[in-house]
């Protein structure tokens, strides 16, 4: 019930095209949903986060859409650049006071973008 | 200021050394975290510190020791490591409980 459930493992798109990254969650009690962006020797970057109030939450190219019914989230990147080429990482966690803030992160996936 | 610096960048050592991985942060931040990622794989939470007192720990070895001097410092002393510990170290710290959690660079640990 703890898991996060992220796919694909690994996505290769043109640049200008639209990658999409999928997550799932069991835990009802997750109410946080951060994306992570981690270049290759460098630590995680928080990219964007939304919690189940909004259905889509958009930061420049960045885009999260969360249906809260199916407990799915997802990351599309808007004119994708070879320089987005990184690992993103979806996570969830209980954002609240005494929720230990334990994040608990997908698998990841590894994106490239080709020139 | 808005970052979370770690040092040593990189750190080489052997099964019978002791070493410290340090970090800091100027956020006021008051919830602190370690964790340890291997290559390909997502962050693995290690240790949490709140209000500068340690409130998780995720079962883990003891030859890994942290110590939160003040609100600003997060050290890991670690001591007797095996190869297997050769990973990647990130801090992250919090605003409290609540709040987006900003990572370090990380320390690139090898154990020969």
């Amino acid at each position: 019930q703890q898991q996060v459930k992220q796919s694909p493992q690994s996505l290769i798109v043109q640049k200008g095209g639209i990658p999409i990254i999928n997550c799932a969650y069991e835990n009802t009690a997750f109410d946080y949903f951060p994306w992570y962006q981690q270049f290759p020797g460098k630590g995680p970057a928080l990219l964007i986060a939304i919690r189940p109030d909004v259905s889509e939450k958009k930061e420049g190219r960045f885009t999260i859409s969360f249906n809260k019914s199916a407990k799915q989230f997802s990351l599309h990147i808007m004119d994708s650049q070879p320089g987005d080429s990184a690992t993103y990482f979806c996570a969830a966690s209980i954002y609240g006071r005494g929720s230990q803030g334990n994040l608990i992160f997908g698998k990841g996936t590894k994106l490239s973008v080709k020139p | 200021d808005t970052e979370v610096t770690q040092t040593p960048k990189h750190l080489v050592m052997g099964m019978t050394n002791k070493k410290s991985l340090k970090c800091e942060q100027h956020m006021g931040h008051r919830a602190m975290y370690w964790y340890k990622q291997k290559a390909k794989k997502p962050p693995e939470l290690m240790f949490v510190y709140s209000y500068e007192k340690l409130s998780i720990n995720e079962s883990v070895p003891s030859r890994f020791s942290p110590e939160c001097p003040n609100s600003s410092l997060l050290n890991l002393h670690l001591h007797a490591l095996q190869p297997e510990d050769s990973a990647l170290y990130l801090c992250a710290s919090s605003q409290d409980w609540v709040g987006e959690q900003f990572f370090g660079p990380g320390t690139r640990l090898t154990v020969l």
